[in-house]
């Protein structure tokens, strides 16, 4: 079956720290993946995606991914955190499921910047 | 350029009523997709519309419907309204068909039912 796993529902950081938000996936054929963020009573926004090409992937806001085939993980990282990066994050794949190709999300992982 | 647009954004129904919620997409954008989020199920694929057809359809019974106009604004209905579908319903659009394609999310529209 056509998975996307967030394995952390939530991920705690100090400002100025690094941060990684985890993302594993199950497909079969070539993963398109793609990362999006959710504020508070708002839509989603594009992070960034991996179609094909470099494995590391550099997006809006600072954020980069890395796409390891090996392990079929597309983890989510930022160099240095800020306050207002805290917000909900969905890691997706393109995927064929029962016929029909759709964008299927993760359970999404809450990311808190502390001061 | 206006992002992805859905009305109404808040609304409150009965069990029983019906509902339909409204999406105009980016100007030039001809795909469609909605979603239904809920805290216990996450992101749900709804449907996909492409030049009036519906390509693509998620696991949600048929009081879920949706239908795309000529000029690719769509709307989804959802009949015999029970309160489990109490959710966010988010519409997103894209330019085409390609799979590589990220989604436009527009703000959602909020559905109560009591």
């Amino acid at each position: 079956a056509q998975s996307v796993a967030q394995p952390e529902d939530q991920v705690n950081v100090a400002e100025g720290n690094p941060l990684t938000v985890k993302c594993t996936y199950s497909v079969s054929g070539n993963p398109y993946l793609f990362w999006y963020v959710q504020y508070p009573n708002r839509g989603l926004q594009f992070l960034l995606k991996y179609i094909t090409g470099d494995n590391l992937v550099k997006g809006s806001y600072g954020f980069e991914a890395e796409f390891n085939k090996s392990q079929t993980s597309f983890h989510l990282k930022k160099p240095s955190a800020l306050v207002s990066d805290s917000a909900l994050y969905f890691c997706a794949v393109r995927a064929l499921s029962g016929g029909y190709n759709k964008l299927i999300f993760g359970a999404g992982t809450r990311l808190a910047v502390h001061p | 350029k206006a992002g992805v647009t859905q009305t109404p954004r808040y609304l409150i129904k009965t069990r029983g009523q019906q509902v339909t919620l409204s999406c105009s997409p980016i100007s030039g954008h001809r795909s469609v997709s909605w979603y239904q989020q809920t805290p216990g199920q996450g992101l749900q694929f709804l449907f996909e519309y492409f030049s009036e057809t519906q390509r693509n359809k998620g696991n949600f019974p048929g009081r879920f419907s949706g239908r795309q106009f000529s000029n690719s604004r769509s709307e989804m209905n959802v009949s015999t309204l029970e309160l489990g579908d109490s959710a966010l319903y988010l519409c997103a659009s894209t330019r085409g068909t390609t799979n590589t394609g990220e989604l436009f999310f527009g703000e959602g529209s909020r559905l109560t039912v009591l």
